[in-house]
Formats: C-alpha cells, sequence, structure tokens
C-alpha cells in the first residue's frame, strides 16, 4: 500500500516568489492535512480539506492557501515568499473519524533565499 | 481550545535506561491519543495510540495508558536503544471533523 506523497523533497525559492507543493494521500484517504515545521516554532497546523472543502485552518496569513481535487489529491501555495517561510511542510491523510490518526508524507524542504 | 503539553527537552539516557515521556492535555469531550516519533530528515510516524479512557497504546517496546483522571498519556519503555534516538510528539484528536493537536515535542538520544 502506497504512503503519502509529497513532491518536491526539495526546494529553494527567491523571496518573492510563490510556490506550490503537491501531496497525493493514500488510497481512500479523503481528509488531507498540512503542517509546517520549524525549529522555532515546532509543528504548526495550516489548514485540513476534506472532500474537496477547507475544513480547518490554522492560524497562518492568506499568502498560505490550499486545496484539494475530487481525487484528494491536494496542493498547497504560497505566494510572496519570505525568509521565515523556510520549513519543513508536511502534509498527512486521514481516513474519516477521531480514533484515526494521521499518515505523514516525508515533507517538502523549502529554503527561501 | 484543544492543546497538549509536553516535558522541556531534550532527553539524554544511556542504552538499556528506562524512558519516560510526560503528556498531559486539555480537551473538550474524550478526544483520541497519540503518539508520533519523527526520526532525522524524515517525517512523523505513528507509534502507538489510544482511543478512550484506560487503553494502553503499545508498539515496538514504547507503551502508553490513557489516564483520564489526570488528563495524561505518559510514554514508556523499559530498555531503550541507540536507535531510538529521535523526536517523539504527543498529540489529540477530539471530535470526528477535528484536526490532530500536537505538543511541541522532545528530542530523545540515546548513548551507546
Amino acid at each position: 500500500k502506497a504512503g503519502v506523497t509529497q513532491t518536491p523533497r526539495y526546494l529553494i525559492k527567491t523571496r518573492g516568489q510563490q510556490v506550490t507543493l503537491s501531496c497525493s494521500p493514500i488510497s481512500g484517504h479523503r481528509s488531507v492535512s498540512w503542517y509546517q515545521q520549524t525549529p522555532g516554532q515546532g509543528l504548526q497546523f495550516l489548514f485540513e480539506y476534506f472532500s474537496e472543502t477547507q475544513r480547518n485552518k490554522g492560524n497562518f496569513p492568506g499568502r498560505f492557501s490550499g486545496r484539494q481535487f475530487s481525487n484528494s489529491r491536494s496542493e498547497m501555495n504560497v505566494s510572496t515568499l519570505e525568509l521565515g517561510d523556510s520549513a519543513l511542510y508536511l502534509c498527512a491523510s486521514s481516513l474519516e473519524g477521531q480514533s484515526y490518526g494521521y499518515t505523514f508524507g516525508s515533507g517538502t524542504r523549502l529554503t527561501v533565499v | 481550545g484543544d492543546s497538549v503539553t509536553q516535558m522541556e527537552g531534550p532527553v539524554t539516557l544511556s542504552e538499556e535506561a528506562f524512558l519516560t515521556i510526560n503528556c498531559t492535555y486539555t480537551a473538550t469531550g474524550y478526544p483520541s491519543l497519540f503518539w508520533y516519533v519523527q526520526y532525522p530528515g524524515e517525517g512523523l510516524q505513528l507509534l502507538l495510540k489510544a482511543t478512550k479512557a484506560d487503553d494502553k497504546g503499545s508498539n515496538k517496546g514504547f507503551e502508553a495508558t490513557y489516564r483520564k483522571e489526570t488528563t495524561s498519556f505518559h510514554l514508556e519503555k523499559g530498555s531503550v536503544q541507540v536507535s531510538d534516538s529521535a523526536v517523539y510528539f504527543c498529540a489529540l484528536k477530539s471530535g470526528a471533523n477535528s484536526k490532530l493537536t500536537f505538543g511541541k515535542g522532545i528530542t530523545l538520544s540515546v548513548r551507546p
């Protein structure tokens, strides 16, 4: 059974550019969540999508956006990149229900220079 | 809102030592509780979980018991190995439509 696939694994962008990260969930998982991980702030929740609808949203500026497609694949976009956006971006998918944990991808390491 | 508090780290132990990592939580209702582990350069992996009070989750020698009366879910292992060196996160999920809320994580280093 394939796991959660995130592409690309590494990315270097220049300040002011925009970036799109992709996530393919485990087959059958309709919930997809995104987290930002940095040494200083730890794991911070960005947003969660379920059946193409954003269901939960974290406390990030509007430069961070996402979407989910009908096949449950998800993308997140960051516009007007800032140096502070450098982080590991983790995607996770889950079955619906409180008792189910998330399965995480290996992440995309974004470096903004 | 929901929150998870983990003990301050980092933690350094010698191989075969006993491990306890404390985790307490605040949540509405009766959450499910999880421990995740992150090895260097990787994403998070689910280590174990418990979905109701007094449940004990276990995996790879690690155990944690869901204690509703003390709102705790402490992680234990009787004899750690060098390969257990990683970052450990406690997390909860409260409600079918809720997100997973994480603690800050704690780094464990095990010396040979």
